[in-house]
């Protein structure tokens, strides 16, 4: 059982359509990060959740909705996305730096796009 | 301002041979991590090496090591005894240790990435 799983793996959706991506973590961590990888860009975070609660939102357009529903789960809500929003979103965990650990772990993404 | 800067698109290099990828930052802050991260075409991030503002040896993991000069606010990555399977696009990544409320998280932020070809 991979650290951080993500699914869907692939996904192909409609500007008017609503889709969720989901997240779970398996390493106990309590931190949770989107980050959104397009083509010749870097990486990008989108947000952060400690402890269940968002604590950093980049300026990310609403139409992406997250939701932190235990420190195992993240997802990502999309609704009436654009053609540019198509990416590789990346989830990642991390642990309390106050009690060790330093690396973020990444999922294997999920690779979207939007007709 | 670009807090870490990659400056190789792309890297060539032979099989078994040793190959350096660079990666520059900047920052004010007294306590940050550095990281590298390799991303194949499946599209993971897996975690290769971490070197911490503080440490005064050079981090090694196996054939990676860190070539960190902190003056210069370099950590370049050194990649020994190239395989083919190390073909990849290599991601260099800042962490600023952030707090919110009672709990602290590592905020990352990533170079542009070079990809490396592994030649037979």
């Amino acid at each position: 059982e991979t650290g951080v799983t993500q699914t869907p793996r692939h996904l192909v959706m409609g500007m008017t359509n609503k889709k969720s991506l989901k997240c779970e973590q398996h390493l106990g961590h309590n931190a949770m990060y989107w980050y959104k990888q397009s083509a010749k860009k870097p990486l990008e975070l989108m947000f952060v959740y400690s402890l269940e609660e968002r604590v950093e939102n980049n300026s990310v357009p609403s139409r992406f909705s997250p939701e932190c529903p235990n420190s195992s789960h993240l997802f990502l809500h999309l609704h009436t996305l654009q053609p540019e929003d198509s990416a590789l979103y990346l989830c990642a965990s991390s642990q309390d730096l106050g009690q060790g650990g330093t690396e973020a772990f990444f999922g294997q993404g999920t690779r979207l796009t939007v007709v | 301002a670009q807090k870490i800067t990659q400056t190789q698109p792309g890297m060539f290099v032979q099989e078994k041979e040793a190959v350096t990828l660079d990666c520059t930052y900047d920052t004010s802050d007294q306590s940050y991590g550095l990281f590298w991260y390799k991303q194949p075409s499946s599209g993971e991030m897996i975690f290769l090496i971490y070197q911490g503002s503080y440490d005064e040896q050079n981090a090694t993991e196996g054939r990676y090591s860190l070539n960190f000069q902190k003056a210069r606010k370099s950590a370049n990555l050194v990649i020994s005894a190239s395989q083919l399977g190390d073909s990849a696009m290599y991601f260099c990544a800042m962490r600023e240790g952030l707090r919110a409320g009672g709990t602290s998280y590592g905020k990352l932020t990533f170079g542009q990435g070079t990809i490396l070809t592994v030649h037979p």
